[in-house]
């Protein structure tokens, strides 16, 4: 089947500018993570949301990062008043329960820079 | 005080022998799930092998298998006649508590297989 579909693939932007990511899970997984990944900081968690509970934002590193999941489906994460230190590949990962493992499956990742 | 330790930066290997990538957690939750997910030069993060803590044997997929040493707090992964294709960046990462749940990631081992 489909796996984690992400857009767009790549983005460059200019320094101020406000940036969406969207991420489309695999069908009927209930559970949805963003993370980041750069060179000085390895892989981060941001957000994640399970069904209709309310979204766990501890991971997000400041008040310009937010997201949202329409529908129980699709997401955007959206970067306001974009900064040069957040260049980075965002990785979007879904999931469900598979006899109790929770394995998240990965998207191809939006390489984002900022100029 | 680092979740995920992978000491080694960087694995040399040739084709066809076998490889161990370490790996060593820190949590005091009782209930806790490892993985290992391997990441190409494409970005793409692959699900490899799972772990969970109550597990009583080690996880094996295929070439793969899992050296988990509860008492140690460690969970190395065993990479058996190694392929070109397995050239790769792994991360061991880890989910605490049950149910759904963020992912800990270590900083990841570079794995160069030579014919």
């Amino acid at each position: 089947g489909a796996g984690v579909s992400q857009s767009p693939s790549n983005k460059v932007t200019e320094k101020g500018k406000d940036v969406e990511l969207r991420c489309d899970p695999i069908s009927g997984h209930t559970a949805l993570y963003w993370y980041r990944q750069s060179l000085g900081q390895g892989l981060e968690f941001l957000i994640y949301f399970q069904g209709n509970s309310a979204p766990d934002k501890s991971g997000l590193p400041s008040d310009r990062f937010s997201a949202e999941r329409t529908g129980g489906s699709v997401s955007t994460l959206t970067i306001q008043r974009t900064q040069q230190e957040d260049s980075a590949v965002y990785l979007c990962a879904s999931s469900r329960t598979t006899g109790g493992r929770y394995e998240q499956y990965f998207g191809p990742g939006t390489r984002l820079t900022v100029t | 005080a680092q979740k995920i330790t992978q000491t080694q930066p960087g694995m040399f290997v040739q084709e066809k022998e076998a490889v161990t990538l370490d790996c060593t957690y820190d949590t005091s939750d009782p209930s806790y799930g490892l993985f290992w997910y391997k990441q190409p030069s494409s970005g793409e993060m692959i699900f490899l092998i799972y772990q969970g803590s109550y597990d009583q044997q080690n996880a094996t997929e295929g070439r793969y298998s899992l050296n988990f040493q509860k008492a140690r707090k460690s969970a190395n992964l065993v990479i058996s006649a190694s392929q070109l294709g397995d050239s790769a960046m792994y991360f061991c990462a880890m989910r605490e508590g049950t149910g759904y749940s963020t992912l800990t990631f270590g900083k990841g081992t570079m794995l160069l297989v030579s014919p």
